[in-house]
C-alpha cells in the first residue's frame, strides 16, 4: 500500500517555541493531507485539510494562527505549531488519500510541550 | 449527540473468540464506512470499508453495515491476542474516506 512518512515521531519543547512537523506520501501525490490531533484515549479530531497551492481549510475551533500548515507540494505537508504551550502537548497524526481515495496515515508526531 | 458513537467499552474476549465492535452515527447521508485499528501509541491503519448494505468479509473480519438502522459493525472471528488494539469507526459522506469522522474507539483485549 502507499506509505506516508511523517517525521519527527517525538519532539519535546519549550514553552513559547515554535515546532513543525511533516508529512510526506513517499510513493504518490497527494493534492490533499488531513492534519488531526489525538489526546490520549480519545478519537482523532481532524484539525484542518491541507491543500496544495492553496490555503488550509481549518475545523471550527482550530486556531489558523497557531496551528500554521504549509502545503508546498504534491508530496509534502507541514504543520507548525506555533508559541506552543503545555496544552498544546497531544499526538498530532497526518493522513492522506491516495489515487482510490484509501487514506493512509502517518506514523505520528508526539509533541510535548515543557 | 455524537455524530458517530462506538461502544465505550472495553471489551474483553477470550482467544479464539468472536469479538463484535458496533458503531452508530447520525447523518443518513453518509456513503462511506470504515473500520481502523489503532495501536497504543501509533496510527490508524485501516482493517475494512463498505459502502453498500449488507456484509463484507476479508479473512476473519466482516464489517456489516445497515443504513435504514445507521449502523456499522465489525466482527473478528478465532480472535487472537495480536488483535488487541482500539478499533475506530469512521464515516465519510463521500466515496472516498477523505474528510472522515471518527468514532472515539472501542479497546479490544484479547486473552490468551
Amino acid at each position: 500500500g502507499a506509505v506516508v512518512s511523517q517525521h519527527p515521531s517525538r519532539v519535546i519543547c519549550k514553552s513559547g517555541t515554535s515546532v513543525k512537523i511533516e508529512c510526506r506520501s513517499l510513493d504518490f501525490q497527494a493534492t490533499t493531507m488531513f492534519w488531526y490531533r489525538q489526546f490520549p484515549k480519545q478519537s482523532l479530531m481532524l484539525m484542518a485539510t491541507s491543500n496544495e497551492g492553496s490555503k488550509a481549510t481549518y475545523e471550527q475551533g482550530v486556531e489558523k494562527d497557531k496551528f500554521l500548515i504549509n502545503h508546498a507540494s504534491l508530496t509534502l505537508s507541514t504543520l507548525t505549531v506555533t508559541s506552543a504551550h503545555p496544552e498544546d502537548s497531544s499526538f498530532y497524526i497526518c493522513s492522506a488519500p491516495d489515487q482510490t481515495g484509501e487514506l493512509f496515515f502517518g506514523e505520528g508526531s508526539r509533541l510535548t510541550v515543557l | 449527540q455524537k455524530e458517530v458513537e462506538q461502544n465505550s467499552g472495553p471489551l474483553s474476549v477470550p482467544e479464539g473468540a468472536i469479538a463484535s465492535l458496533n458503531c452508530t452515527y447520525s447523518d443518513r447521508g453518509s456513503q462511506s464506512f470504515f473500520w481502523y485499528r489503532q495501536y497504543s501509541g501509533k496510527s490508524p491503519e485501516l482493517i475494512m470499508f463498505i459502502y453498500s448494505n449488507g456484509d463484507k468479509e476479508d479473512g476473519r473480519f466482516t464489517a456489516q453495515l445497515n443504513k435504514a438502522s445507521q449502523y456499522v459493525s465489525l466482527l473478528i472471528r478465532d480472535s487472537q491476542p495480536s488483535d488487541s488494539a482500539t478499533y475506530l469507526c469512521a464515516v465519510n459522506m463521500g466515496a472516498n474516506a477523505g474528510k472522515s469522522t471518527f468514532g472515539d474507539g472501542t479497546t479490544l483485549t484479547v486473552k490468551p
